[in-house]
């Protein structure tokens, strides 16, 4: 079974269209987070849940808005899309708790990634 | 804020040489490190960690790294190289509190030479 399933893997679609990428974990993790990897390979984080709960929000247009109805999912919905939004995007999911909690950070678990091409 | 500089941006090894993989880190507080493995096509896998403790960790598919505080380093290293290993290799940090979010650094594409 895949720990963190996204779909599609691959989404091409026009400028202006409006697009949704899925994420599913069956980890049982508390926390989950989109990645935006470019074409140079550089990774930058989007948005991350905690318990359906947004607790990071990175400078993103706010065209992009992430959707969580339950810890094991977390969608990322995307409007009016442009060129530049083409990227591969990745969920992942990691076991970390409340953000005010010291703890262990276990790493992440990552998806296999969806490549959006905007043309 | 933290940061990681990894330290070429590609290496070519060949196979049965040593893997050295270089990592630096910015942190105002000790960090958690990371390393990441991405095959093409594919999401990052976790290599291996260090949170606290140990300073030299051991991962998957013979990978260790060791944590200097006094050089603010976390480099990435194999005694022998195999074909398998050719991948894009990333470091990473996070700072133990804050939503755990992990900053990756632009990643090392690694070569294995037959």
């Amino acid at each position: 079974d895949t720990a963190v399933s996204q779909t599609p893997k691959y989404l091409v679609t026009q400028m202006g269209n409006d697009k949704s990428i899925k994420c599913e974990q069956n980890l049982g993790h508390d926390t989950m987070y989109w990645y935006k990897q470019d074409s140079k390979k550089f990774l930058k984080i989007m948005f991350s849940y905690n318990n359906k709960e947004l607790i990071i929000n990175e400078t993103v247009p706010n065209r992009f808005s992430p959707k969580s109805p339950d810890k094991a999912h977390l969608n990322l919905h995307i409007n009016s899309l442009e060129l530049g939004d083409s990227a591969v995007y990745f969920c992942a999911s990691s076991p970390q708790g409340s953000t005010v909690k010291m703890g262990s950070n276990y790493g992440y678990t990552f998806g296999s990634g969806t490549r959006l091409t905007v043309v | 804020a933290q940061s990681v500089t990894q330290l070429g941006s590609h290496v070519s090894v060949s196979e049965g040489a040593l893997v050295l993989l270089r990592c630096n880190y910015s942190s105002s507080v000790p960090p958690y490190l990371f390393w990441y493995v991405q095959y093409p096509n594919q999401g990052l896998q976790l290599l291996l960690k260090y949170t606290t403790g140990a300073t030299l960790v051991k991962g998957i598919n013979g990978f260790e790294a060791e944590f200097k505080k006094s050089e603010t380093s976390f480099h990435l290293t194999k005694p022998s190289a195999h074909m398998s290993d050719a991948a894009e290799y990333f470091c990473a940090v996070s700072l133990p509190f804050g939503g755990f979010k992990t900053i990756f650094g632009a990643g090392t594409r690694l070569f294995v030479k037959a």
